[in-house]
């Protein structure tokens, strides 16, 4: 168990639907990360929260979004579902930002989009 | 623009021999370099890390090579074993604020008997 909590550990929706992935972070880290891990296309970051806040954003979709809540938990929603979100979606935490000793991963959630 | 470059994509190793990935890099800024592993269903882990200051890490039968100058590192597996077999990606990043991991493509690795 590497601290990094993700529900759930699989999801399975259609087309069109919009679901939201949680993650709680390892207990004392403040930042966040959220990555995408497709078949071909490796780990592709998509956004970073630091205590609450926005600090950078990656290949993100418009019709996604994330938040991070005051007790540190963030979740990220994404809607209007296509065949193509369906991949391994990642949320990491560390200390800080660009903390110097890594970051710790969930299990990541598994989406199908059927 | 894929700021780390990974290769192999793919290896086989024999049970004992020598495993080596490497990895490219072009953002100079980066000052940390950690290697994760992961196996099927689970999430990448960090294995080793390096900073640009020293040119050779190693922690049991992993080594990491860091050559500044070519903006190259590689990992190095000896003694590879079956439970070796699993997905290793470098990743880089800019220890500074609002920054975070760039990763490469992914070494699929398989140890065979």
């Amino acid at each position: 168990d590497s601290g990094v909590t993700q529900t759930p550990k699989h999801l399975i929706t259609a087309t069109g639907q919009r679901v939201t992935l949680r993650c709680s972070p390892r207990s004392g880290d403040l930042s966040v990360y959220w990555y995408q891990q497709s078949l071909d296309q490796g780990l592709q970051f998509l956004i970073q929260y630091y205590n609450g806040e926005e600090r950078a954003k990656g290949n993100i979709l418009e019709r996604f979004s994330a938040q991070q809540f005051p007790d540190l938990h963030s979740e990220l929603n994404l809607s209007s579902l296509e065949l193509g979100d369906s991949a391994l979606y990642f949320c990491a935490s560390s200390p800080t930002p660009g903390a110097n000793y890594g970051y710790t991963f969930g299990s990541g959630t598994r989406l199908t989009v059927v | 623009q894929q700021q780390v470059k990974q290769s192999p994509q793919s290896l086989i190793v024999q049970k004992g021999g020598i495993s080596i990935i490497n990895c490219a890099y072009e953002n100079t800024a980066f000052d940390y370099f950690p290697w994760y592993q992961q196996f099927p269903g689970k999430g990448p882990a960090l294995l080793i890390a390096i900073r640009p200051d020293v040119s050779e890490k190693k922690e049991g039968r992993f080594t990491i090579s860091f050559n500044k100058s070519a903006k190259q590192f590689s990992l190095h597996i000896m003694d590879s074993q079956p439970g070796d077999s699993a997905t290793y990606f470098c990743a880089a990043i800019y220890t500074g604020t609002a920054s975070k991991l760039t990763f490469g493509t992914g070494t699929r690795l398989q140890v065979t008997l």
